[in-house]
C-alpha cells in the first residue's frame, strides 16, 4: 500500500463549490504540506503543518483552508471554487528536519473547475 | 529569498545518449538542494540531494549532480538514458536558515528517443 494517498483522484466541480480534497500517510511523520502545480510553474505551496495544532500558510494560502484531523490527515478545502483553481494537487510529509528531509509525495488530485 | 531557474522546459535526446539537465539558483544564504522526479501519473520523488561535503553528489537510477557554488549551479547528468527515465525533473532549493519551504523550479520533462 501507498505510504500516501490523496482522495479523489481526479474531480471536475463548478465555479462557486466547495471542495475537499483528503490526504493520509502511514509514514508517521508530523510534517504534511500541501502543494498545487501548474504547467510551467513547478509546485507552490499552499498550506503546511508541523504537527495536529500548528497550520500555517504557504505562498498562495488565498482561496484555500486547511485542517489537520489527526497526525495523519491533512485535508485542503476551496470554499467556493474557481477556475483559476484548476491544477494537480499533492499532498506531501517530511520527518524531522524539514530543511534536509526528503519529502514523500502522494499520486495527486486532479481538479477541474468548470 | 531564493529563487530557481530551470533553463529547459523538454529536452529532447536518444535512448543511451548522455544528458544533462540545467539548474541555476539565486539565493543571498546558504542553500540545500534537491532534484525530484515525477514519472507520468504519479507524484514527485527524490532523485538526489546536496546538503554540505562533496559537491558530486549520486543519486538513484544512475543519475549525478555536481554542486558549483560560484555559478549557483546544480546540474543533473546521466551518461546513458533509458526509455524507463522518461519523467519531468524539479530543481529545488531551500535556505539553510529556513525550516519549511522549498522552491521550486518549473521543471524539465525529459523525452527519450528511441
Amino acid at each position: 500500500d501507498a505510504d500516501v494517498t490523496q482522495t479523489p483522484r481526479n474531480r471536475i466541480t463548478k465555479t462557486g463549490k466547495r471542495i475537499m480534497l483528503e490526504c493520509s500517510q502511514t509514514k508517521g511523520h508530523d510534517r504534511m504540506y500541501w502543494y498545487r502545480q501548474d504547467p510551467g510553474l513547478g509546485l507552490r505551496l499552499i498550506y503546511y503543518s508541523f504537527d495536529v495544532k500548528d497550520i500555517n500558510k504557504g505562498e498562495i494560502s488565498d482561496g484555500y483552508s486547511v485542517s489537520r484531523q489527526a497526525q495523519a490527515k491533512f485535508s485542503l478545502s476551496l470554499e467556493s471554487a474557481i477556475p483559476n483553481q484548476t491544477a494537480l494537487y499533492f499532498c506531501a510529509t517530511t520527518s524531522g528536519d524539514s530543511r534536509t528531509d526528503t519529502q514523500y509525495f502522494g499520486p495527486g488530485t486532479r481538479l477541474t473547475v468548470l | 529569498a531564493q529563487s530557481v531557474t530551470q533553463l529547459d522546459s523538454q529536452v529532447p535526446v536518444f535512448e543511451e545518449a548522455p544528458v544533462e539537465l540545467r539548474c541555476n539558483y539565486s539565493s543571498s544564504v546558504s542553500v540545500y538542494l534537491f532534484w525530484y522526479v515525477q514519472y507520468p501519473n504519479q507524484g514527485l520523488q527524490l532523485l538526489l540531494k546536496y546538503l554540505s561535503g562533496s559537491t558530486l553528489v549520486k543519486g538513484i537510477n544512475g543519475f549525478e549532480a555536481e554542486f558549483n557554488k560560484s555559478q549557483t549551479s546544480f546540474h543533473l547528468r546521466k551518461p546513458s538514458v533509458h526509455i524507463s527515465d522518461t519523467a519531468e525533473y524539479f530543481c529545488a532549493v531551500r535556505a539553510r536558515d529556513s525550516n519549511y519551504q522549498l522552491i521550486w523550479g518549473a521543471g524539465t520533462k525529459l523525452i527519450i528517443k528511441p
